[in-house]
């Protein structure tokens, strides 16, 4: 166990709708990463929170977007869904600052079908 | 930009054999190297990781990687295959002169045969 949790772990929608994917870090761990895992694509970096401020950003499609609240949960938000958009989402959390050697923690994952 | 390549889609072993998985980087500067395992619906589980020192670097399940930068490699090796080493390997580099993102590469599927 990592200690990242996802939510939810299945969602099954039809195209043109809206998700929300939820994380929550590790306990201490300020910073939240997004990536998103397809059979075509690999694992892509989507986009990094820190501390509530997006610190960097990957692939990530106008359609889709993120926050970190100040409890640092993370939601990544996907509106107007394609079937492209069927994939699973991980979430992954890290210590930054003195020590941060750069792993990091993987949570199980939020496997989005879109019909 | 970084980048890493993992040029082989799976590698087959025999229970016992030694088994190589291959990476090669792209990155300015020195890098940060990972390796990472994926079970079948899990997440990524991290095996270990080249900083700086020595370039044998010992992880997790006794898995071993060594560090190559003559030849931007980074290869996962381990002595002795088990079945239950049959999983997807990922290799990354993190970028220290700027984010702190990890780049992954394409994946390779290790399958042991008992």
């Amino acid at each position: 166990d990592s200690g990242v949790t996802q939510t939810p772990k299945h969602l099954i929608t039809a195209t043109g709708q809206r998700v929300t994917l939820r994380c929550s870090p590790r306990s201490g761990d300020l910073s939240v990463y997004w990536y998103q895992q397809s059979l075509d694509q690999g694992l892509q970096f989507l986009i990094q929170y820190y501390n509530g401020e997006e610190r960097a950003k990957g692939n990530i499609l106008e359609r889709f977007s993120a926050q970190q609240f100040p409890d640092l949960h993370s939601e990544l938000n996907l509106s107007s869904l394609e079937l492209g958009d069927s994939a699973l989402y991980f979430c992954a959390s890290s210590v930054v600052g003195q020590g941060n050697t750069g792993e990091l923690f993987f949570g199980e994952g939020s496997r989005l079908t879109v019909l | 930009a970084q980048s890493v390549a993992q040029p082989e889609d799976q590698v087959n072993v025999a229970e016992g054999n030694p088994l190589t998985v291959k990476c090669t980087y792209s990155v300015s500067g020195n890098p940060y190297l990972f390796w990472y395992v994926q079970y079948p619906n899990r997440g990524l589980q991290f095996l270990l990781k080249y900083i700086t020192g020595d370039n044998l670097v010992k992880g997790s399940y006794g898995f071993e990687a060594e560090f190559n930068k003559s030849q931007t490699s980074f290869h996962l090796k381990k002595p002795s295959a088990l079945v239950s080493d049959s999983a997807l390997y990922f290799c990354a580099v993190r970028d220290m002169a700027g984010r702190r993102a990890l780049t992954f590469g394409s994946g390779t599927r290790l399958q042991v045969q008992p």
